[in-house]
């Protein structure tokens, strides 16, 4: 069965350096997403992308944020300049259609 | 049972069991509703979903209960198995522009003791 992936598992990083979260989506997906997950806390959406552009974004995703689809297989998530409270899972999801999200494994990102 | 912002409760179930968790949401335009299945370490995987138009949905050993008069949602897991412990939180959904976007539970823990 077709999975979204992401890499890498876990990211360790300077506060204030880039990073850049990998997704591969399932391939014969149109819609992508970012969410993340504070530790212990609720999952909360970052942004959507549909057609080589955001759809939708939240008051999280700010100018720090960024995502790309550089190919046809690839969609990432760039966080310019990381801060402590940055440090979360994040999820990628991709999906067919407008309803149904399928998420890949994650990627724990940690500010130090 | 579950609220969406409030603190994680746990459900402890002995193998064979029926569980029941139990969401309520916020926003009454929300019109369409996952249940997510999160085990430790991994993303969140869909389980079940509904729409506003129905108030019940069974799936493989999961139903689904919809009761828009008091924003509430309800899983059911028939036969609980020790596969079954895990977070599971709802989503409500609301449609900005062209897709759903959700807003998520905390989640409730299940845990199956065999």
């Amino acid at each position: 069965e077709p999975e979204v992936t992401q890499t890498p598992s876990h990211q360790v990083t300077q506060m204030g350096q880039e990073v850049i979260l990998r997704c591969v989506p399932i391939s014969n997906h149109l819609y992508f997403y970012w969410y993340r997950q504070i530790l212990g806390q609720k999952v909360e959406f970052l942004v959507s992308f549909y057609n080589n552009e955001i759809s939708e974004k939240s008051e999280i995703f700010d100018d720090q944020f960024s995502v790309e689809r550089p190919d046809g297989s690839n969609f990432t998530l760039k966080i310019r300049s990381t801060k402590l409270e940055d440090s979360a899972m994040y999820f990628c999801a991709s999906s067919p259609s407008t309803d149904t999200q399928y998420f890949g494994p994650g990627t724990r990102l940690t500010v130090l | 049972g579950e609220s969406v912002g409030l603190h994680l409760p746990t459900l402890s179930v002995q193998e064979g069991d029926n569980s029941i968790i139990n969401c309520a949401y916020s926003n009454s335009a929300s019109d369409y509703f996952i249940w997510y299945k999160q085990e430790s370490g991994k993303g969140p995987q869909f389980i079940i979903d509904i729409r506003s138009n129905m108030d019940k949905r069974q799936g493989q050993r999961v139903t689904v209960l919809l009761n828009k008069t008091v924003k509430h949602l309800s899983l059911q897991i028939a036969a609980t198995q020790p596969g079954d412990s895990a977070v599971y939180f709802c989503a409500e959904n609301n449609r900005a522009g062209g897709s759903y976007i959700p807003t998520f539970g905390r989640g409730t823990s299940l845990i199956v003791h065999p």
